[in-house]
């Protein structure tokens, strides 16, 4: 399966700063990428996909321009949290597909305080 | 409307004493179900794909099953180092993925 990493694995940022986390495919070239944001005790909810070269797609009730999604190649994807706020803490998870099979990152937890 | 859902949410079991986790589905267009495990701070790890009714698949002390309308994941004689949460998906025709909420899987030595 495809192997994905995330980086960083932990942040810590202040409410009103801006976070960026990433996400890279290791071992296959993804044309899309998927964010999750997961809540404790929650199931994963997907925010966005991730498209190579043009813009991403959100999810209903997902706000754009706080969540920045930039895609500039096969291999990377990047979030960015923006005017980060303590309601925005949560984990983050990146994932790529591989033909009906779906691989997740570590993930990322955020912290604002 | 598309709805995916698991039990029981959590699950305490002696170690050896083998159960079943349960995941409901009501989706147009199944196309695939999967099993994750996740661990605390970490990201779902795959375990299975299941793609039609009957289908078997088997891992060690785990094993899933499929039909029409729910899978199970079997844990046989599990160990403490199976405790985690155990997450379901299905993946369904215009390549939607839709999560169960998850059953938390404590094993006490």
């Amino acid at each position: 399966g495809a192997v994905v990493s995330q980086h960083p694995s932990w942040v810590i940022c202040k409410s009103g700063t801006s976070v960026k986390i990433e996400c890279r495919s290791l071992d296959f070239q993804a044309t899309t990428m998927f964010w999750y944001r997961q809540f404790p005790k929650q199931s994963l909810m997907l925010m966005a996909t991730s498209n190579e070269g043009s813009k991403a797609t959100y999810e209903q009730g997902v706000e754009k321009d706080k969540f920045l999604i930039n895609h500039a190649s096969l291999t990377l994807s990047t979030l960015t949290v923006t005017s980060a706020h303590p309601e925005d803490s949560s984990f983050y998870i990146c994932s790529v597909r591989s033909s009906y099979e779906q691989y997740f990152g570590p993930g990322t937890r955020l912290t604002v305080t | 409307e598309d709805q995916v859902t698991q039990s029981p949410e959590a699950l305490r079991l002696q170690e050896g004493e083998s159960s079943s986790l349960n995941c409901s589905y009501t989706v147009s267009g199944l196309r695939g179900l999967f099993w994750y495990r996740q661990d605390p701070g970490k990201g779902p790890e795959f375990l299975f794909t299941l793609y039609s009714a009957g289908e078997e698949k088997e891992k060690e002390r785990l094993k899933a099953t499929l039909t029409k309308k729910e899978s199970f994941l079997h844990i046989t004689a599990p160990k403490p180092e199976d405790s985690a949460t155990y997450l379901c998906a299905v993946h369904i025709t215009g390549n939607q993925f839709y999560f169960g909420t998850g059953t938390s899987l404590t094993v006490i030595p």
